[in-house]
């Protein structure tokens, strides 16, 4: 079984200030591992995703995102906060279990960029 | 291109009425999803397929039916609705089901139940 923590539902940040959104997850194999983002009113969309190699991943919108397997998590960073990052993040595990690709959310966290 | 496309983008639907959420995706991806987003619970997968002609059930399958007659479509129905089915509906699809692949979503449908 598989699942995700994500710490904090609400994260404010400074304009420029660093974005730190923290995942935690747990898998019986090793992980496969992915961030999303849901800007209001629409669909999700894939930032990056880690699933094996380089345990730094580097994604859209200058996001990065490291896999730390003695401390099961998969942190999303980003240097420099924009208004534009104003979102919802979701961290995933995904497996192939019973046939299909399983993927389990977290729960998410809303960044809220203040000016 | 416009990836995937739902219909309706909301609806608000009396109780015990029949409704369909319709998904097409013009990716030729085999795999597709249908997720319920509720506050509080994130994303839980209701029914998929991994390619035309064949569905599966996800983990909240209850209430809920699909058909995948061609690649592009994947229609949800609620046979009877429930005011526990008001939520957000959201189609995916992947190229494949492999647990590597990223799974791209459609804007989503508002549903409410009364």
């Amino acid at each position: 079984a598989q699942s995700v923590t994500q710490l904090g539902s609400h994260v404010s940040v400074s304009e420029g200030a660093l974005v730190l959104l923290r995942c935690n997850y747990s898998s019986s194999v090793p992980p496969y591992l992915f961030w999303y983002v849901q800007y209001p009113n629409q669909g999700l969309q894939l930032l990056l995703k880690y699933t094996t190699g380089a345990t730094l991943v580097k994604g859209i919108n200058g996001f990065e995102a490291e896999f730390k397997k003695s401390e099961t998590s998969f942190h999303l960073t980003k240097p420099s906060a924009h208004m534009s990052d104003a979102a919802e993040y979701f961290c995933a595990v995904s497996e192939r279990s019973g046939g299909y690709q399983k993927v389990t959310f977290g729960t998410g966290t809303k960044l809220q960029v203040i000016p | 291109i416009a990836g995937i496309t739902q219909a309706p983008t909301s609806q608000i639907l009396a109780a015990g009425r029949r409704m369909t959420l319709r998904c097409t995706q013009d990716m030729r991806h085999n795999a597709m999803y249908w997720y319920r987003q509720d506050l509080g619970l994130g994303l839980r997968l209701i029914h998929y397929s991994n390619t035309a002609g064949t569905t599966g059930k996800g983990e909240v399958p209850d209430g809920y039916s699909v058909s995948r007659a061609n690649t592009d479509d994947f229609p949800l129905t609620l046979a009877s609705a429930v005011p526990s089915q008001t939520s957000v509906y959201f189609c995916a699809s992947s190229d494949q089901a492999g647990r590597a692949n990223e799974q791209f979503f459609g804007p989503g449908t508002r549903l409410t139940v009364l």
